[in-house]
């Protein structure tokens, strides 16, 4: 079982700035899974990586498998932004089981 | 945009019922799975379905628990004889491929609740 760690577990925003946040696991991995729940539970998937880097929009999501870190970044940071971002892990290339972290819960304000 | 469909948004049932999720995923997509998410905790995989089987399953997915296809467009998550303890969000997510570079489309969750 891969254990996956979020940092922070809740972030404050002005609007308009960078954000990061952080995801650790323990164990190696096939692929990472970034999500979006929103406040009222829904869930958005944002990313899925295996290595390097990804943009969409305002998010980029790297990954360093060899630090078994990978990161979430915002840029122009806006209030509709605010959810819970979630990391998510597989472990063995053949399987479909992700491991999910607690999510970081971000709130930008205006 | 397509999405995936779930039904009922909230079921409440009595302890020891049978219920039953339904799952309505993306048209031509070939990976299903449902995930549950007890209030205030982590999301929890617990079954993945490709090619009409079961492909994967947690260690939550006991025998109170089965899915199914029945006819090609809806996908269902049964849970026998349920528990207090069964209580959550059953979010249900389809994908096209296995690995793919947006992840899963996921649906918008039915909250259970056992009494």
């Amino acid at each position: 079982k891969n254990e996956v760690e979020q940092s922070p577990q809740n972030l404050t925003a002005q609007e308009g700035e960078f954000i990061t946040i952080n995801c650790s696991y323990s164990v190696g991995i096939s692929a990472l899974h970034w999500l979006q729940q929103h406040p009222g539970g829904g869930i958005v998937s944002l990313f899925m990586l295996s290595s390097g880097k990804k943009k969409h929009g305002r998010l980029i999501a790297t990954i360093n498998i060899q630090e078994k870190h990978s990161s979430l970044h915002i840029t122009a940071s806006h209030p509709r932004d605010s959810a819970v971002y979630i990391c998510a892990v597989r472990g063995w290339v053949g399987g479909n089981q992700f491991y999910f972290g607690t999510g970081t819960s971000l709130t930008v304000i205006p | 945009e397509p999405e995936v469909t779930q039904t009922p948004s909230h079921q409440v049932t009595q302890m020891g019922q049978e219920v039953i999720l339904r799952c309505v995923p993306i048209s031509n997509h070939l990976y299903f799975y449902w995930y549950r998410q007890i209030l205030g905790q982590k999301v929890e995989f617990l079954v993945s379905f490709y090619n009409n089987e079961i492909s994967e399953k947690s260690e939550i997915f006991d025998d109170q628990f089965s899915v199914e296809r029945p006819d090609g467009s809806n996908f269902t998550l049964k849970i026998r004889s349920t528990k207090l303890e069964d209580s959550a969000m059953y979010f249900c997510a389809s994908s096209a491929a296995r690995d793919s570079n947006y992840g899963y489309t996921f649906g918008s969750g039915t909250r259970l609740t056992v009494v």
